[in-house]
């Protein structure tokens, strides 16, 4: 089980659009579609923004959303904004009720 | 709404056994509404899925730590707990208790987080 693939770093500039890539395999992206994101800013606890690939929690600006095709699942901010800036996180499930996370995104706002 | 709070020692001796306790309140743990869980992430590093339990006994856990990893339910207190046997540095980490929404279809994400405990290996 190797952890998913993200870019180290992403930036932007405020109002612009930012995408992160996640690349896994068949047998965890691509097998399901079972890929949630979390923001993490620094010293807090990881935040879900995004579930089942593509679903926004309540309370979740509609300015993030999600999409996957094949073993790459993506997260793009819209509308990139000051508070956005923020290490970056996918998730997916791996089979036999495990999970596995991404090697993690930093998000700058320029 | 759920709120999850880590406790333990914050220091553990290299080869001794990692012990936390994970204390929920605004819902029972005795709920077939969710699985509870602990991930790991070291500092300056990502995150790590540990494992996770039902309130059934149920547990499911990292491949690459099952072998040192236990995780139970103590109903009765409404906390769950994770043990993390022959501790090294690499364990060195803050460790994160969450829960996960139980259902059909099943969902595979974590919702509600605790704040997090640094745990640090060293003599």
């Amino acid at each position: 089980q190797s952890a998913l693939t993200q870019p180290r770093s992403v930036s932007g500039s405020p109002g612009q659009s930012v995408t992160i890539s996640c690349t896994g395999t068949s047998s965890d992206v691509g097998g399901y579609n079972y890929v949630s994101w979390y923001q993490q800013h620094p010293g807090k606890a990881p935040k879900l923004m995004i579930y089942d690939v593509s679903k926004r929690p309540s309370g979740v600006p509609d300015r993030f959303s999600g999409s996957k095709s094949g073993n790459t699942a993506s997260l793009t901010i819209s509308g990139l904004q000051a508070e956005d800036e923020a290490d970056y996180y996918c998730c997916s499930y791996a089979g036999s009720y495990t999970s596995v996370f991404g090697t993690g995104t930093k998000v700058t706002v320029l | 709404q759920l709120q999850l709070q880590e406790s333990g020692p914050g220091l553990v001796k290299p080869s001794e056994t990692l012990s936390l306790t994970c204390t929920v309140s605004g819902g029972s743990i005795s709920s077939s509404s969710y699985y509870w869980g602990w991930i790991r992430q070291p500092p300056g590093k990502g995150l790590e899925w540990i494992g996770s339990i039902y309130y059934s006994g149920s547990t499911y856990y990292n491949p690459s730590l099952k072998s040192r990893v236990t995780i139970s339910v103590d109903t009765s207190k409404n906390q769950f707990s994770l043990k993390l046997s022959s501790v090294t540095a690499a364990d060195t980490a803050v460790y994160y208790c969450a829960s996960r929404p139980a259902g059909l279809p099943p969902l595979y994400y974590f919702d509600y987080w605790g704040q997090g405990t640094l745990v640090t290996v060293s003599s």
